[in-house]
């Protein structure tokens, strides 16, 4: 069946340093893959996707491309902030695009 | 536009007791899903509505878990009786209707079993 797999964590980072969250996916034909993110407390939101391959999904600085040769699609920031600390997670949509797969979730914790 | 409201927002219950949650999605849309997720973990899906049809229920505890969404708006999940290993949070999305549509979240219920 599919999967999701995200680096473990807590990653912890000092503001404006760089940000990288592996994610690698496994499934059949061609899924369609989400970065959602959850604040404390709170649901989750769509941060960016991507729904082919070569595709790079981008929003608010954080940016991931789809890379079918590796299924691979790494989140990535060029310089994180205070606010940006939540858990983040990886997710695709089935081929038949009516079912969500989550990874496990990343926790990013940035200090002052 | 309005979010998915869930309520409540906490539940705490012993073992073996009943308990049900509410969700109301954004208005206009017609998939409906109930996830679960456990601390540390992400979510899972338990049910997938389309309108007041299930597509998916293929993860729900039939035995102890129960969901509806009679007039293809409001959705209700119940667990009955509740086990210490149902300790999570429930959470509830809505997509509009067709292929990779995007899941809006609320913010889901913390449940608690004693």
């Amino acid at each position: 069946g599919d999967s999701v797999t995200q680096m473990e964590g807590p990653v912890t980072l000092s503001e404006e340093a760089c940000l990288t969250i592996n994610c690698t996916y496994t499934a059949t034909g061609y899924p369609s893959l989400f970065w959602y993110v959850q604040y404390p407390g709170e649901g989750l939101q769509l941060l960016l996707k991507a729904t082919k391959a070569d595709d790079k999904g981008s929003n608010k600085g954080f940016e991931a491309t789809y890379r079918k040769e590796t299924t691979s699609f790494h989140l990535e920031k060029g310089s994180v902030q205070v606010s940006d600390s939540a858990v983040y997670f990886c997710a695709l949509f089935n081929n038949a695009g009516n079912m969500l797969t989550f990874g496990g979730g990343t926790r990013l914790m940035v200090k002052p | 536009e309005a979010g998915v409201a869930q309520s409540p927002r906490y539940k705490i219950i012993e073992k073996r007791q009943s308990v049900a949650f509410w969700c109301n999605p954004i208005s206009g849309h017609a998939t409906l899903y109930w996830y679960q997720q456990i601390l540390g973990q992400g979510p899972k899906l338990l049910i997938q509505f389309q309108n007041n049809g299930v597509v998916d229920d293929s993860q729900l505890p039939k035995d102890r878990f129960s969901a509806e969404r009679l007039k293809g708006v409001d959705s209700t999940l119940k667990i009955q009786p509740a086990k210490l290993e149902d300790s999570a949070v429930y959470l509830c999305a809505s997509s509009q209707q067709g292929r990779n549509q995007p899941q809006h979240f609320g913010d889901g219920t913390r449940l608690s079993i004693l």
